[in-house]
C-alpha cells in the first residue's frame, strides 16, 4: 500500500524557537496533502489542506502566519511552526492523496512537539 | 457543521469476545463514512467505508452498516484477536473515497487481552 513518511517523529523545543516537520510519500506522488492536529482524548482535526506548488488552504482558527506550510514537489511537503510556545504542544499528523481522481488519503505517523 | 461522536475508550476485552463501538454523526448532505485504525507507532490505516445508506463496510472480520435513519455507523467484530489493538476512529467526509476534509471522531482505544 501508500506510505506516507514524517520526520521526526517526536521533537522537543524551547519556547519560541521554530520546528520544522517533513511529510513524505515514498511510493506515490501526492498532488494534495492534509495537515491535522491532535490534542489528547480529542479527535484529529484539520489545519490545512495543500496542492504542490500552490499556497495552503488554512482552515478556519489556523494563523497561517504560525503555521508555515510548504509543498514544493509531489512527494515533499513541509510543517513549519514558528516562535512555538507551550500551548503548540500537540502531535501533529499529515496525510497525502495521489492524483488522476485517486481519492484516499494515506496518513503518516505523526509528530509529537512538545515545546517547553 | 459536521461532526462525529465516538464511544470513549479504553474498551478492554478479552480475546474473542464480541465488539461493539459506537458512533454517531451530524453532517449536511450525504456523507461518506469511514472507519480508520492506528496501530502503535504507525499512521491511520483505512479499515472499512460505506458511501450511502443502508451500505455495509466489512474488512478483516470488521463491520459497519450506515444508518441514515439513527444516522449511526458502529463498528463490529464477532470475535476479536490481540492483535485488533488499536486505536479506532470513526469518520466522514463529503467524497466517497475520503480523499477530501475528513471529520474524525475522537478515537477509542481498544485492548484484547487473552
Amino acid at each position: 500500500g501508500a506510505v506516507v513518511s514524517q520526520h521526526p517523529s517526536r521533537v522537543i523545543c524551547k519556547s519560541g524557537t521554530s520546528v520544522k516537520i517533513e511529510c513524505r510519500s515514498l511510493d506515490f506522488q501526492a498532488t494534495t496533502m492534509f495537515w491535522y492536529r491532535q490534542f489528547p482524548k480529542q479527535s484529529l482535526m484539520l489545519m490545512a489542506t495543500s496542492n504542490e506548488g500552490s499556497k495552503a488552504t488554512y482552515e478556519q482558527g489556523v494563523e497561517k502566519d504560525k503555521f508555515l506550510i510548504n509543498h514544493a514537489s509531489l512527494t515533499l511537503s513541509t510543517l513549519t511552526v514558528t516562535s512555538a510556545h507551550p500551548e503548540d504542544s500537540s502531535f501533529y499528523i499529515c496525510s497525502a492523496r495521489g492524483g488522476g481522481g485517486f481519492d484516499e488519503q494515506f496518513f503518516g505517523p505523526g509528530t509529537r512537539l512538545t515545546v517547553l | 457543521g459536521n461532526s462525529v461522536t465516538q464511544m470513549e475508550g479504553p474498551v478492554t476485552l478479552s480475546e474473542e469476545a464480541f465488539l461493539t463501538i459506537n458512533c454517531t454523526y451530524t453532517a449536511t448532505g450525504y456523507p461518506s463514512l469511514f472507519w480508520y485504525v492506528q496501530y502503535p507507532g504507525e499512521g491511520l490505516q483505512l479499515l472499512l467505508k460505506a458511501t450511502k445508506a443502508d451500505d455495509k463496510g466489512s474488512n478483516k472480520g470488521f463491520e459497519a452498516t450506515y444508518r441514515k435513519e439513527t444516522t449511526s455507523f458502529h463498528l463490529e467484530k464477532g470475535s476479536v484477536q490481540v492483535s485488533d489493538s488499536a486505536v479506532y476512529f470513526c469518520a466522514l467526509s463529503d467524497r466517497p473515497g475520503g480523499g477530501n476534509k475528513l471529520t474524525f471522531g475522537t478515537g477509542t482505544q481498544l485492548k484484547v487481552e487473552l
